[in-house]
């Protein structure tokens, strides 16, 4: 079975500001890596994913994730946020098998002018 | 391209109520979920279906059933609807290969009063 911890529920920054949402996770098998984001009132969109590869995975909107295997963690970043990138972020893994998603509960990015 | 798409949007029930949230996809997508989202808890996976006529409980299915007639339609039923399922729905989809996104519809807010 997987697991997603996210410890920060929310996290406020001022525009222009640099951020990091952190992502760990747990699991058995291997797993594929995907970043989500929720605006407020819509879907989730995919912001980007690890499926092998590159430690650094680059996304939409300038986001990044790197991948770390020794340290179980799949942090988002983004060296300059904008207003429009206020959101709530979620952390998702998948096992290779074609396991269901899990989820993490999520961060609410806080972008403050 | 419409994606998945859910209805309706909004909805308030009052206890012991039944309703049924629609949702249809029109990308040939085997794979299908249902997943409610609470504050701070994440998506949590309620049913889901890898194909037309087969479906899976997921992690809390308790007083929820689904069906699946067709490839394209995964409608989510309320028997009795109780205060604790106030929540928002998500529809998803995917094509099921372990590295594919999900599709989101954009959700249901669903109200027991």
């Amino acid at each position: 079975a997987q697991s997603v911890t996210q410890l920060d529920s929310q996290v406020p920054v001022f525009e222009e500001a640099p951020v990091e949402l952190r992502c760990n996770y747990s699991s058995s098998v291997s797993v594929y890596l995907f970043w989500y984001v929720q605006y407020p009132n819509q879907g989730l969109q995919l912001l980007l994913k690890y499926l092998s590869g590159s430690t650094l995975v680059k996304g939409i909107n300038g986001f990044e994730a790197e991948f770390n295997k020794s340290q179980t963690s799949f942090h988002l970043r983004k060296p300059s946020v904008h207003i429009s990138d206020t959101a709530e972020y979620f952390c998702a893994v998948r096992g290779d098998y074609g396991q269901n998603f899990v989820f993490g509960p999520g961060t609410r990015l806080s972008v403050l002018p | 391209n419409a994606g998945v798409t859910q209805t309706p949007k909004f909805r308030i029930l009052k206890i012991g109520q039944s309703m049924t949230l629609q949702c249809t996809q029109d990308m040939n997508h085997n794979y299908m979920y249902w997943y409610r989202q609470d504050p701070g808890m994440g998506l949590k996976l309620i049913y889901y279906s890898v194909g037309a006529g087969i479906t899976d409980k997921g992690e809390v299915p308790n007083g929820y059933n689904v069906s699946r007639s067709t490839t394209e339609d995964f409608p989510l039923r309320l028997e009795l609807a109780a205060p604790s399922q106030t929540s928002v729905y998500f529809c998803a989809s995917s094509s099921g290969l372990a590295h594919e996104k999900l599709f989101f519809g954009s959700g249901t807010q669903l109200s027991v009063l």
